[in-house]
Formats: structure tokens, C-alpha cells, sequence
């Protein structure tokens, strides 16, 4: 089955850049989807089709993908960006990834 | 946007059926697949299976022996049954509405989820 691997936990300093990585083989052959979830709800979509955003994103979200990576960057990082970010790709039926939780220092 | 809405029981014992139901309120147009997906307390979510408005569904493999999807189109509802279940299926269950195309496709409506625990 097909595996999209995730480092379990990102750590940055309010203000600054957070790049979370999203692993698969061939995944930028793929459409990308973003997830974000806070603790005890359920996950919003933030990122589409590796680097589009849905509204009410702010354009602090951004995406990529390439060879066997995606990215999710989140710009000019703020407390209330804390949460569990999930990756989400199609191979032989919908694939996710295992998340990383992003801590604001 | 839509709202889902999960509704069913919150404890189901082993070896038996969970079945769920998905109250769709707003834009439940004919484009979009409907989805189940469930998570596990403490880890990632797992896709459990989409059905589109037409009747046709997909399943994802490793619970397609188990699982059944269907769709009452006039009620707007979409329902999940799982058979045979063991702890293995505790969850949070969430119901999703999915846009962009059935290989492709997005999950960008979410239910609130109801935790459905397996056990006697």
C-alpha cells in the first residue's frame, strides 16, 4: 500500500517559517491536500491541489510538490497556527499521512 | 459550504455491525463524493470509503469486506455500515464531503464526528 511519511513534530519560533514534509514515492505525480486540526475538532482543509488555498486560508499557507516530497509552508508562524497537520494524496483509494504537530515555541 | 451532521450509536460490541448516519444540510449537489473516514484515538485519520450521488462507490481496500456506503438521495443522508467489528474500529467516525473528482478529490466539509467505541 501506498505510504506518505511525515515528520511526527515541527517546532518554530512565533514569527517565523514552518516547512512540514510530506514523503511518498512519486508524490509530486499527485494532487496534494493539506489538513489542519486543532485538538478535539475535526480537520480543515488548508491547502488543495498542492498549492491552492480555500477561503479564509490565509496566504500565509503555501504548498509544493517535487519528485518525492510535498511541502507545506506556513509563513510569518503565529500561536494559533499550533496544531496537527495531515497530508492527503490518491492511491488506489484516498491516503493520508500520519501528521506532525506543529509547536509554537 | 455544507453542514454534516453524524449520528448513531457511540458503542457497539464486538463482532457485531456499526452504522452510522450523515445528515447533509446546504449545497449536496451532484458533483461531490461522500465520504467516511474515521480516527483512531491518538493517530492520523483513515478513509473508510466514498460513495458518489449516483450510487457508485469506492472503498478503501483494506476495509472493503467489511464496509458498506449508500446514499438517500431524497433524505439527504449517507450511511456507513462496518461488520464484524473489533476494538481495532474505536474511533472518532466523521462523515466529509469530498470536491475535486474521485481520484483527486479534496475533503473540504467535515462532520463534527462522533467517537464510536468497540467493546462488551
Amino acid at each position: 500500500s501506498y505510504v506518505l511519511t511525515q515528520p511526527p513534530s515541527v517546532s518554530v519560533a512565533p514569527g517565523k517559517t514552518a516547512i512540514i514534509t510530506c514523503a511518498g514515492d512519486n508524490i509530486g505525480s499527485y494532487s496534494v491536500h493539506w489538513y489542519q486540526q486543532r485538538p478535539g475538532q475535526a480537520p480543515v482543509l488548508v491547502v488543495y491541489y498542492d498549492n491552492e488555498r480555500p477561503p479564509g486560508t490565509p496566504d500565509r499557507f503555501s504548498g509544493s510538490t517535487s519528485g518525492d516530497t510535498a511541502t507545506l509552508i506556513i509563513g510569518r508562524v503565529e500561536a494559533g497556527d499550533e496544531a496537527d497537520y495531515y497530508c492527503q494524496a490518491w492511491h488506489d483509494g484516498v491516503v493520508f499521512g500520519g501528521g506532525t504537530k506543529l509547536t509554537v515555541l | 459550504h455544507v453542514q454534516l451532521h453524524v449520528s448513531g450509536p457511540g458503542l457497539v460490541k464486538p463482532s457485531e455491525t456499526l452504522s452510522l448516519t450523515c445528515t447533509v444540510s446546504g449545497d449536496s449537489g451532484s458533483t461531490y463524493y461522500w465520504s467516511w473516514i474515521r480516527q483512531p484515538p491518538g493517530q492520523g485519520p483513515e478513509w473508510i470509503g466514498y460513495i458518489y450521488y449516483s450510487g457508485s462507490v469506492t472503498y478503501n481496500p483494506s476495509l472493503k469486506s467489511r464496509v458498506t456506503i449508500s446514499v438517500d438521495t431524497p433524505k439527504k443522508q449517507f450511511s456507513l455500515k462496518l461488520s464484524s467489528v473489533t476494538a481495532a474500529d474505536t474511533a472518532m467516525y466523521y462523515c466529509a464531503r469530498a470536491s475535486g473528482g474521485a481520484t483527486t478529490g479534496y475533503c473540504d466539509d467535515w462532520g463534527q464526528g462522533t467517537l464510536v467505541t468497540v467493546s462488551s
